[in-house]
């Protein structure tokens, strides 16, 4: 079952900040954060497992609430190279690894 | 920095050919995965391989779909006859599995039936 990803879309002027949010009614393993430019393949972003801290490199971080079965991405003083659409792919901790993904959150940042 | 590749970026077919898709994972990575993503729409997983075999394949992989590591390098997706619906972006990832869960997307085949 893919998770679930809200907002589906947010504009954002540049500086400001912005939260996406990942669901899921099955128990994760781990949930993975991709930003997807037009026409171009996802690009990792990071990880977080069951049991992990929280990450976070520059001004992109992420949690991972294992009881709600949820994770959020934030992003703060947002930079137009941050438009794109972000994916969260769950996995379910099974041998193999694959990754379920959410339909994707559209997010814009304006000059 | 080691890259996942895949070849070619653009396939254009008609309908009841067959096309074969290829993709050289990240060396030393031990899990490879084939991902399709119709325009528009979210990434679905299609097949999971490793260890020469597939370990999980969704309903989306059916009979007309194979995969294959030939040569310890390459990884192929085989679409035997394609049908208009087929047309999406393919894309290919791969993880090492060695304590990283990681995957590491290529860069897309775009696949068009006509």
């Amino acid at each position: 079952q893919q998770p679930v990803q809200s907002p589906q879309a947010v504009i954002l002027r540049e500086g400001e900040d912005a939260v996406i949010n990942c669901s899921s009614s099955k128990a994760l393993y781990s949930v993975h954060w991709y930003r997807q430019k037009h026409g171009e393949a996802p690009v990792f972003l990071m990880i977080l497992l069951k049991g992990g801290e929280q990450k976070g490199h520059d001004k992109i971080s992420a949690s991972f609430n294992e009881k709600k079965q949820q994770s959020s991405l934030y992003l703060t003083a947002s930079q137009l190279s941050y438009s794109g659409t972000y994916f969260c792919g769950t996995g379910s901790g099974g041998s193999n690894y694959k990754l379920t993904f959410g339909k994707g959150t559209l997010l814009t940042v304006n000059p | 920095e080691p890259e996942v590749t895949q070849t070619p970026s653009h396939q254009v077919t008609q309908m009841g050919q067959e096309v074969i898709l290829r993709c050289v994972p990240i060396s030393n990575h031990l899990y490879f995965y084939w991902y399709r993503q119709i325009l528009g729409q979210k990434v679905e997983f299609l097949v999971s391989f490793y260890n020469n075999e597939i370990s999980e394949k969704s309903e989306i992989f059916d009979d007309q779909f194979s995969v294959e590591r030939p040569d310890g390098s390459n990884f192929t997706l085989k679409i035997r006859s394609t049908k208009l619906e087929d047309s999406a972006m393919y894309f290919c990832a791969s993880l090492s599995g060695a304590s990283s869960y990681e995957q590491y997307f290529g860069p897309g085949t775009r696949l068009t039936v006509t």
